[in-house]
């Protein structure tokens, strides 16, 4: 069964930077489309960021772009997102998640890794 | 970019049958897959509807998805509740690199 862990998450203060990693296992890391998701508390989910198996395609929403980059590195199965300038709508759970070769799916998700921005 | 547009919360009663709707605000529904997810509290989402109206492996056939060209809305339909049900519910669909989430529907189970 596909396992994703996330850590980095934590308490942060506006303006700051972070960095998540989320750890692959169980499956072949390298042939799956990645993305971040999150959910702020009360809100629904939002799709973050997503890069393809070979880092060649990558996209943001467009409340993180220019501020947060997502990256992976196959030889270690990680996932990662730099998050510059944080703001307070930043906070939220935010997970890794596969995506399905077969169906336009987030197919597997972690536990998520908390960040809460706060002065 | 478009939204995705779902009741805030439903209910029903163990047995029943609940539908959740979700509108999208422009450009056609059928242009691309309606996918829905279930997140129950504490857990993390999972698929239970993929491309319109095919269930993953291991999810029900109490769970249904359609979509409806002339409401321009995607439903997923729910039949013989059961109390494990209960969660937040949210279809999701995409356009050019561009991933879109309804704001979840709250089901909850009487």
């Amino acid at each position: 069964e596909v396992q994703l862990v996330e850590s980095g998450g934590g308490l942060i203060q506006p303006g700051r930077s972070l960095r998540l990693s989320c750890e692959a296992s169980r499956f072949t890391f390298d042939e799956y489309a990645m993305h971040w998701v999150r959910r702020a508390p009360g809100k629904g989910l939002e799709w973050v960021a997503g890069i393809s198996s070979n880092s060649g395609d990558i996209g943001y929403a467009d409340s993180v772009k220019g501020r947060f980059t997502i990256s992976r590195d196959n030889a270690r199965n990680s996932l990662y997102l730099q998050m510059d300038s944080l703001t307070l709508e930043d906070t939220a759970l935010y997970y890794c998640a596969t995506y399905s070769h077969d169906h336009p799916l987030f197919e597997s998700w972690g536990q998520g890794t908390l960040v809460t921005v706060s002065s | 970019n478009f939204m995705l547009t779902q009741p805030h919360s439903v209910s029903g009663s163990p047995g029943k049958t609940v539908t959740i709707s979700c509108t999208r605000s422009s450009g056609s529904i059928a242009s691309n897959y309606v996918q829905w997810y279930q997140q129950r509290p504490g857990s993390s989402p999972t698929p239970v509807i993929s491309e319109d109206r095919q269930r993953p492996s291991g999810v029900p056939d109490r769970f249904s998805g359609s979509i409806d060209g002339s409401s321009n809305s995607a439903s997923l339909t729910i039949s013989g509740l059961k109390t494990e049900d209960e969660a937040d519910y949210f279809c999701q669909s995409y356009d050019s690199n561009n991933y879109v989430f309804g704001g979840g529907t709250k089901l909850t189970v009487l």
